[in-house]
């Protein structure tokens, strides 16, 4: 079945870069997500890419996706205390209507 | 508007009660999900409605039981729950684009309690 991990926790000081890594090991994955979870909220969706890239950026946001390594990372540029969340990654396939959501990481970044 | 909105967002119910979770979304999306998620843990799938009809059960009990009355509403009924039932539970939706649903957009979700 799929499999998606991530690791736990990810500290950082305020003002440096953060990056939150995901492995998955579905190879029909065609879709991948980034969602970000603050504490007793739902997700918010940052950012997605189509398994035929290799990055994408926006604003803060680089994604990049190592399809032959089935890696994925988000880089957050210019840390902000506000980033302090969970950030989950998320797979799909083509013609499914299924996430796969990975482990989750806790992101936490100190002044 | 990309907004999904479930209510309430706080429920409380005994084991004996029968209550119900909604949804609500007018981005015109016609995929609809019904997500579990425990303290700690990413969300899990429980169902997903595909213009209206139900095509993802994934084993959920029968205490759980989905209804999608039109493409904007997607309803959560509970009845007879347990203790381990409690968990946030989040809805989500997104575009039907050909073979791709879209990027899927989550509500605050419902924190449920079961005493």
């Amino acid at each position: 079945g799929e499999d998606v991990e991530q690791s736990l926790f990810l500290s950082v000081r305020e003002g440096d870069s953060s990056v939150i890594n995901c492995t998955y090991t579905d190879s029909s994955s065609t879709y991948l997500y980034w969602y970000k979870q603050e504490p007793g909220a739902g997700l918010q969706l940052l950012t997605y890419i189509f398994s035929n890239m290799d990055m994408k950026q926006d604003q803060r946001l680089t994604v990049l996706l190592n399809k032959k390594d089935k890696h994925l990372s988000l880089r957050i540029a210019d840390t902000q205390t506000g980033d302090s969340a969970i950030y989950f990654c998320a797979e799909s396939g083509p013609n499914t209507d299924k996430l796969i959501f990975g482990t989750g990481t806790r992101l936490q970044v100190f002044p | 508007d990309t907004e999904v909105t479930q209510t309430p967002k706080h429920l409380v119910m005994g084991m004996t009660n029968k209550k119900s979770l909604k949804c609500e979304q007018h981005m015109g999306h016609r995929a609809m999900y019904w997500y579990k998620q425990k303290a700690k843990k990413p969300p899990e799938l429980m169902f997903v409605y595909s213009y209206e009809k139900l095509s993802i059960n994934e084993s959920v009990p029968s205490r759980f039981s989905p209804e999608c009355p039109n493409s904007s509403l997607l309803n959560l009924h509970l009845h007879a729950l347990q203790p381990e039932d409690s968990a946030l539970y989040l809805c989500a939706s997104s575009q039907v684009k050909g073979g791709w649903t879209g990027e899927a957009f989550f509500g605050q979700g419902t924190r449920l309690t079961v005493v």
